[in-house]
């Protein structure tokens, strides 16, 4: 069975600073893969997704995140964070061609003004 | 939003009571989810379905009960509700036709006393 491991549960940052948080995955076959963000007291949205190509993928909100298949990682990065991107963040893989994805812990963003 | 509804949006009930949730959709989705979201846990798969009447447990099952009789309606029920089930519950869709991603409800915010 496939698992997720987000290592940052809590991050805390001035606006400005960089942002990257970490999400290894523990398949051997293909996979595709989400980071998903939680606004306070909203539902699930989504920010991004790889299912194959560039591994760079970009999404909204001026977030990225980079696929190192040889690493099992899919981090989520951004240059410069705001106060509005305080939120809770979940990465998710599911195996190609599946529909039960799993999830990570979540990690809680934290951005001072 | 995918046309994701839940209802309630919050209930307190007492334990020993039964409890239904019910999620919506107005797109015809054949994948429709069930998760707890609980602090530290994330968000945790209790059951899904892949079509009318084709259910199947997830990673937290015990003490939940499914019924999908229409495609646009997916009933959570817990059958004697425990404190232990203090949780928000989210819905979700896969969109299987075109995004390839998965849509979540708003949360219904359970209480059980």
């Amino acid at each position: 069975a496939q698992s997720v491991s987000q290592h940052n549960h809590h991050v805390i940052l001035s606006e400005a600073a960089s942002l990257e948080l970490g999400c290894n995955y523990s398949y051997g076959g293909t996979v595709n893969l989400f980071w998903y963000v939680q606004y306070p007291g909203q539902h699930l949205q989504l920010l991004l997704k790889y299912f194959s190509g560039d591994p760079l993928v970009k999404g909204i909100k001026g977030f990225e995140a980079e696929f190192i298949k040889s690493k099992f990682s899919f981090n989520l990065r951004k240059p410069s964070v705001q106060w509005s991107d305080t939120a809770e963040y979940f990465c998710a893989v599911n195996a190609g061609g599946s529909y039960i994805p799993t999830f990570g812990r979540g990690t809680s963003l934290i951005v001072h003004p | 939003d995918a046309g994701i509804t839940q209802s309630p949006r919050h209930k307190v009930t007492e334990t020993g009571t039964p409890v239904t949730l019910r999620c919506h959709q107005t797109e015809n989705h054949r994948y429709m989810y069930w998760y707890r979201q609980d602090p530290g846990h994330g968000l945790r798969l209790i059951h899904y379905s892949y079509g009318v009447k084709d259910t199947d447990k997830g990673e937290v099952s015990d003490g939940y009960s499914v019924s999908r009789s229409k495609t646009e309606d997916f009933l959570l029920t817990l059958e004697s509700a425990t404190s232990s089930q203090t949780s928000v519950y989210f819905c979700a869709v896969w969109d299987a036709g075109t995004s390839y991603e998965q849509y979540f409800g708003p949360g219904t915010r359970l209480t059980v006393t």
